[in-house]
């Protein structure tokens, strides 16, 4: 059964940039049937779409942080990964990542990330 | 970018009501709407899909329904385990997600 986990820093500071990965299992993110994507949600606040991207094509990013994020994949190790740029207090979140088929059906833990010095 | 407006923003039920969700589109966004389901300190799980297709292992009680710009969720008869916060989210153009709304049952 296909599974997600995501893994990173917890804390990152001000202005430096954020790496997270996805470790895919159970399936292989070279499945051109499905994207697969990034979603965070501040704490308290509702989910926010970050990028997805689908058979190693240009990812597609959320217009608001098209300039700091990119998002990548690592097909040898079956993973894909998220960067993102210039943090700000704003970017404190749980970061999950997930399949989408029709729909994000399957997702990952999540990983909760604080931006603080 | 599309923007999803869902209403109420609360709703407080008794177990065995029915639950009526609204999800309104700025645009079109054809059948291309999921809605999902998050309880406190977990990952969000999928409901519908395409408007109105249950996802694996979703209980009947959950339907939903409408295409265009006018979306809803129904909850036929609902359960105290059904107490959540629900996010309608749009792929027909990009991807966004609503803004969510909490039901409470008494």
């Amino acid at each position: 059964q296909l599974q997600l986990q995501e893994s990173g820093p917890g804390l990152v500071k001000p202005s430096e940039t954020l790496s997270l990965t996805c470790t895919v299992s159970g399936g292989s993110i070279t499945n051109t049937a499905y994207y697969w994507g990034w979603i965070r949600q501040p704490p308290g606040k509702g989910l926010e779409w970050i990028g997805n991207f689908f058979d190693g094509r240009n990812p597609y990013y959320n217009p608001s942080l098209k300039n700091r994020v990119t998002i990548s994949a690592d097909t040898s190790n079956n993973q894909f990964s998220l960067r993102l740029t210039s943090l700000s207090a704003a970017d404190t979140a749980v970061y999950y990542c997930a399949r989408d088929s029709f729909a994000f059906d399957i997702w990952g833990q999540g990983t909760l990330v604080t931006v603080s010095s | 970018e599309i923007v999803l407006t869902q209403s109420p923003a609360t709703l407080s039920l008794s177990p065995g009501e029915r639950a009526t969700l609204s999800c309104r589109a700025s645009q079109s966004v054809r059948s291309y709407l999921g809605w999902y389901q998050q309880k406190p300190g977990q990952a969000p799980r999928l409901l519908i899909h395409d408007a109105s297709n249950r996802a694996t292992g979703i209980p009947a009680r959950f339907s939903g329904s409408g295409s265009g710009t006018d979306f809803t969720l129904t909850i036929s008869s609902i359960e105290p385990e059904d107490s959540a916060v629900y996010y309608c989210q749009q792929r027909s153009t990009g991807w966004t997600f609503g803004q969510g709304t909490k039901v409470e049952i008494k």
